[in-house]
């Protein structure tokens, strides 16, 4: 079945310091992957895809995700987090033949310490 | 500029009355899509639409229908709210090919 496993629920770091978030996927072939993020009271942003070629991509607000088929894992990094950063993040993946099949991990909160 | 427009934005009703969530983009997107969102669960799929006309369950269908008369439109009913449909709801809309979702700001709705 596909799925969507974000190991942490929740993740604190400190105002300057790097973050990693963690996503790994089951899928049957390599799909579409994405990284939302979700401030209160907000909708989903996206942050970044992988579709296909170079398997680090550059997203918005300064984050990047590698895509490892080997780990089947798409972790989410940023070198320096600012406290704008605190909200939820959701990685996601779609299906290449129609994407807007999309399946959520249930998503990590970060929050970010002064 | 892009949007998906959703309305209300917070609802509170009784058991079994009847209620719509409206969801309007401006994009021309043939794709979209309703999800709910519940804590450690993340977004599930309700119902999505390829086109005008075209609509199909998702991961969770149950107790919801949608309706498709107009490619900006897609509307949720809740035809007899009960109070474990209590939750967040996001309407979004796909790029072509069903790639990237834009979402509305969410709906948050409590059945009592």
């Amino acid at each position: 079945a596909q799925s969507v496993t974000q190991p942490d629920i929740h993740i604190t770091v400190s105002e300057g310091a790097s973050l990693e978030l963690r996503c790994n996927y089951s899928y049957g072939a390599t799909p579409y992957l994405f990284w939302y993020v979700q401030s209160p009271g907000q909708g989903l942003q996206l942050l970044l895809k992988y579709f296909s070629g170079d398997t680090l991509v550059q997203g918005i607000k300064g984050f990047e995700a590698e895509f490892k088929r080997s780990q089947s894992s798409f972790n989410l990094r940023k070198p320096s987090v600012h406290w704008s950063d605190a909200a939820e993040y959701f990685c996601a993946v779609g299906a290449p033949s129609g994407g807007f099949k999309t399946i959520f991990g249930a998503g990590t909160r970060l929050f970010v310490k002064a | 500029e892009a949007q998906v427009t959703q309305n209300p934005r917070y609802l509170i009703t009784v058991t079994g009355k009847k209620l719509t969530v409206t969801c309007s983009q401006n994009m021309n997107h043939e794709y979209m899509s309703w999800y709910r969102q519940d804590p450690g669960l993340g977004l599930r799929q309700i119902y999505y639409s390829m086109n005008v006309e075209v609509t199909d369950k998702g991961d969770v269908p149950e107790g919801y229908k949608v309706s498709r008369k107009e490619k900006r439109n897609f509307p949720l009913i809740l035809e007899s709210p009960s109070p474990n449909q209590t939750s967040l709801y996001f309407c979004a809309s796909y790029r072509p090919g069903g790639t990237e979702a834009f979402f509305g700001q969410g709906t948050r709705l409590t059945v009592v």
